[in-house]
C-alpha cells in the first residue's frame, strides 16, 4: 500500500530564507507527483506537477524535484516571504492519466516571519 | 469559470440527521473527486466520477455515505444517518483526462460538524 509522509510537520523560518520541504512514497511505481498549496480555511491550489519520466519542474520561487528510484521528492522555496506561510502537501497518483486519484502527505505547515 | 463550487461552506447538524453536500465542477471537466479531511487521517479519497459514472468508491467508508452525479454540472455527496466522527471538511475537485500540467482543482469545501 503506498504511504506518503512529509518531514517537517511544521517550520518557522525569517523571511528571505530558502528552504526545502521533503516527501518520501513508499511504492516508486507512481505516474506523477504533485505539490499542493493549502491556504486556513480554503482548498488546494496545485503548485507543481512532475510526471515519473522526469527530474524536476520549476515556477517562479518554487523548484520541485523527483527522485523516482528512492522514493523522495523536495520542493526548493527560493528567498521565502510572509505571504508563503501555508500548508504544503505532496500528493503521488499511481494511475495514468488520471491526475486526480491521489495520495496525500500530511503536509509541512510552513511560517515565514517578517 | 468561477472554480468548482461547493455548498453549504459551514454546516453544522445533529447525529442521526442526513446531511447532504453539493458541488459543481468545472466546465468541461470529465473527472470529480470527493475528498474527506481530518486532523487524524489527512486526505482522502471518497469517490470518484469519470463522465458521470462512479468509477472507484473504495474509499467510501461506509454504506451511510453515498455519492451521485446525475449530470456533468452537479455532484452530491449524501451521509445518512450522520455520526461525529463524521466531522471533517469535505472537498470536491474535478479535473479533465489527458490535459497537461496542473490539472486538478479543488472547490474551498463543506466543512461539516456533526454534534
Amino acid at each position: 500500500k503506498q504511504e506518503v509522509t512529509q518531514i517537517p510537520a511544521a517550520l518557522s523560518v525569517p523571511e528571505g530564507e530558502n528552504l526545502v520541504l521533503n516527501c518520501s512514497f513508499t511504492d516508486s511505481a507512481i505516474y506523477n507527483l504533485q505539490w499542493f498549496r493549502q491556504d486556513p480555511g480554503k482548498g488546494l491550489t496545485s503548485l507543481l506537477l512532475i510526471q515519473s519520466s522526469q527530474r524536476e519542474q520549476t515556477s517562479g520561487r518554487l523548484n520541485a524535484s523527483l527522485d523516482k528510484s528512492s522514493g523522495r521528492s523536495t520542493l526548493y522555496i527560493a528567498a521565502s516571504q510572509p505571504g508563503d506561510s501555508a500548508t504544503y502537501l505532496c500528493a503521488v497518483s499511481t494511475r495514468s492519466g488520471n491526475t486526480g486519484k491521489l495520495i496525500f502527505g500530511q503536509g509541512t505547515t510552513l511560517q515565514v516571519k517578517p | 469559470d468561477a472554480g468548482v463550487i461547493q455548498s453549504p461552506r459551514h454546516e453544522v447538524t445533529e447525529m442521526g440527521q442526513e446531511v447532504t453536500l453539493r458541488c459543481k465542477p468545472i466546465s468541461g471537466h470529465d473527472y470529480l473527486f470527493w475528498y474527506r479531511q481530518t486532523m487524524m487521517r489527512g486526505l482522502e479519497l471518497l469517490i470518484y466520477f469519470n463522465n458521470n459514472v462512479p468509477i472507484d468508491d473504495s474509499g467510501m467508508p461506509e454504506d451511510r455515505f453515498s455519492a451521485k452525479m446525475p449530470n456533468a454540472s452537479f455532484s452530491t455527496l449524501k451521509i445518512q444517518p450522520s455520526e461525529p466522527r463524521d466531522s471533517a471538511v469535505y472537498f470536491c475537485a474535478s479535473s479533465q483526462f489527458g490535459s497537461s500540467g496542473n490539472t486538478i482543482y479543488f472547490g474551498e469545501g463543506s466543512w461539516l460538524t456533526v454534534v
